[in-house]
């Protein structure tokens, strides 16, 4: 079946830890997008990939990293910088031709700070 | 910068009824606008992509409308049932980086 996959499901970090949550596609997709969903707020865009070893920062891009070693992969860490950062964590792909294609979801990560 | 809003943000109807949801935005240059469903603690399942040259996207009991001219789209769901209970949200596509969703309408279908 083709999708998204992002592992794992809930998440917990330490203080001053460093967290990576995963993201991978089999659709073939070029582009790919982290949001951050908050109660009560809407999806914000952390980063975004239009190929392969290129991204580009988001709203919100402090406090997070990005790679996109491979087309099928768009891991995002959370670093011990971003100092709020409970949230639900989605991935997003699309085919990616100019930006306003259909965005695919995986299923979320949800972060807890311990 | 682009707004998108989604009035009401919850909405209890019986089930049968027809029902409409709504979205706006500040911006009408867009390239599409999406419509997408999200149950509690889930991803969010597209439901409906309307290009920016269309004016209407139909699937199964779904019917969405886009003015961009008004800045406004809307999500019909006829003859509702207990399955869409759901968060369903919009977001405005005008690229890469200018991708906005609003903060969704909260939909009960009571049995």
């Amino acid at each position: 079946d083709g999708g998204i996959t992002q592992s794992p499901k809930y998440l917990f970090r330490k203080e001053g830890q460093n967290v990576t949550l995963s993201c991978e596609q089999n659709l073939n997709h070029d582009a790919m997008y982290w949001y951050r969903q908050d109660p009560g707020q809407g999806l914000r865009l952390i980063y975004y990939s239009q190929i392969v070893n290129d991204f580009q920062k988001g709203d919100i891009a402090e406090g997070y990293s990005v790679s996109r070693e491979k087309k099928e992969s768009f891991p995002l860490t959370v670093t011990s910088a971003q100092k709020n950062p409970t949230a639900f964590y989605l991935c997003a792909s699309s085919i990616g031709t100019s930006g306003g294609e259909t965005q695919y979801f995986g299923p979320g990560t949800r972060l807890l700070v311990l | 910068k682009q707004e998108v809003t989604q009035i009401p943000a919850a909405l209890s109807v019986p089930e049968g009824e027809n029902l409409v949801l709504n979205c706006s935005f500040t911006d009408s240059a867009i390239y599409n606008l999406q419509w997408f469903r999200q149950d509690p603690g889930k991803g969010l399942t597209s439901l409906l992509l309307i290009q920016s040259s269309q004016r209407e996207q139909t699937s199964g009991r779904l019917n969405a409308s886009l003015d961009k001219s008004s800045g406004r789209s809307t999500l019909y769901i006829a003859a509702s049932q207990p399955g869409d209970s759901a968060t369903y949200l919009c977001a405005a596509l005008g690229g890469y980086q200018k991708v906005t969703f609003g903060t969704g309408t909260k939909l009960q279908v009571i049995p």
